[in-house]
Formats: C-alpha cells, sequence, structure tokens
C-alpha cells in the first residue's frame, strides 16, 4: 500500500499569506498526485491533478509541483474563503487519500 | 452538464442492511469508472471501493473494511451506480459520496462528485 503522509496537520495564517501544504507518499507514485479542498459542510472540491494541473475553474493562486514521493501544494495571497481541510491523493492502490491539512485563516 | 445525484441512505440497526444509489448525467457513464468513498463525522475521507467502465471490463475492488459486506454495482441503461451495504457495523456510519473523473486521460482525479448521502447505523 502507498501511504500519504500531510503535513502540516494544521496550519493557521493571515489573510494574503502564502500556505505551502506537503505530501509525502511512502513510495513512488511519479507525477499521479491530485489535491482537493473540503470547506465546512460541503463535498471536496477537485484542485490540482498529476501533481501540478488545475482543474477547471481553480484560481491562479492554488499551484501543485513534485514527483515521486515529495509534492507540495501552495496557495498565495490567503483569502478568508480558503478556510478547508486539503487533502492529497495518489492513483495507485487504497488508502488513496492523506489525513489531510486543516487550513485556519487568522 | 455533469452530475451525480445520490439517494438512499438514513438510519439503520447494525446487522441491517441498506442500499445507496447515485444517478449520473451528462457524460457516458457507462465508460466511466465510478467510486465510492465515505467520512465519518469528522474524520477524512476513506475510499470504500470502484467500479470500472465496460471497456475496462467492469471489475470491482473494494476496501479490506467493507470487502464480502459491501457490493458495488451499476445499470448503464439507466446510468445508476449502486452500492449494496449488508451486515453493517456502527463503524459504517459515515457521509458517503459517488465520485467520478471526467477529466480526459484521468480515471483516478475525481472532479466530479455527488451530493454526499448520510448512512447512520446506531443501536
Amino acid at each position: 500500500e502507498v501511504v500519504l503522509t500531510q503535513s502540516p496537520t494544521t496550519l493557521s495564517l493571515s489573510p494574503g499569506e502564502r500556505a505551502t501544504l506537503s505530501c509525502r507518499a511512502s513510495e513512488s507514485v511519479g507525477t499521479s498526485l491530485a489535491w482537493y479542498q473540503q470547506k465546512p459542510g460541503q463535498a471536496p472540491r477537485l484542485l490540482i491533478y498529476d501533481a501540478s494541473n488545475r482543474a477547471t475553474g481553480i484560481p491562479v493562486r492554488f499551484s501543485g509541483s513534485g514527483s515521486g514521493t515529495d509534492f507540495t501544494l501552495n496557495i498565495s495571497s490567503l483569502e478568508p474563503g480558503d478556510l478547508a481541510i486539503y487533502y492529497c491523493q495518489q492513483r495507485a492502490n487504497w488508502p488513496f487519500f492523506g489525513q489531510g491539512t486543516r487550513l485556519h485563516i487568522k | 452538464e455533469v452530475q451525480l445525484v445520490q439517494s438512499g441512505g438514513g438510519l439503520v440497526k447494525p446487522g441491517g442492511s441498506l442500499r445507496l444509489s447515485c444517478a449520473a448525467s451528462g457524460f457516458t457513464f457507462d465508460n466511466a469508472w465510478m467510486t465510492w468513498v465515505r467520512q465519518a463525522s469528522g474524520k477524512g475521507l476513506e475510499w470504500v471501493g470502484r467500479i470500472k467502465g465496460k471497456a475496462d471490463g467492469g471489475t470491482i475492488d473494494y476496501s479490506i473494511a467493507v470487502k464480502g459486506r459491501f457490493t458495488i454495482s451499476r445499470d448503464d441503461s439507466k446510468n445508476t451506480l449502486y452500492l449494496q451495504m449488508d451486515s453493517l457495523k456502527t463503524e459504517d456510519s459515515a457521509v458517503y459520496y459517488c465520485i467520478t473523473a471526467s477529466i480526459p486521460g484521468t480515471t483516478y482525479a475525481f472532479d466530479v462528485w455527488g451530493q454526499g448521502t448520510l448512512v447512520t447505523v446506531t443501536p
């Protein structure tokens, strides 16, 4: 199984700051990694796929990078609406999803 | 518009059964890989199982947690996905989502989500 470990568990930043979220895989997943945003009370929304491709309608403030075992989601110039839990996900096998990073906006 | 509309769910006692449905529209359903994930209250996302599309043989895979108790099926004539849940346990309580990837060339990046349906298993 490929285990994804996300860090930090919780992140608290102010509007306008840059958020950097990490996702580390227990073995290489190439670039087959996606990122999701889940706002309170909503279903998750796809942000990034194939490590660095933004999904339709996702603002350019969201960017993904990485390959192999180390991946990063960057959110530039944070807005209050970015309050959410962010999950990474790999395509290879169970359990597929990381445990999430909770982003608080001060 | 690409859409997944879920139905079913509710309250059931341990050992009971429920069936969830997921009606698809706006895309070619019979070749779509359809997945169920769930999310217990306050917890992260848990992959439940997946059924591949007709062109890929319709293979079904399950998580260890539900294998032997849950059954995923599809009716391509009705563009509908099902999750039959038997021998339910309290730990199966969660919001269940049906999801799929509509981005060309990907089968794992889930850009289409149903609205979710709550399953509560309680004595």
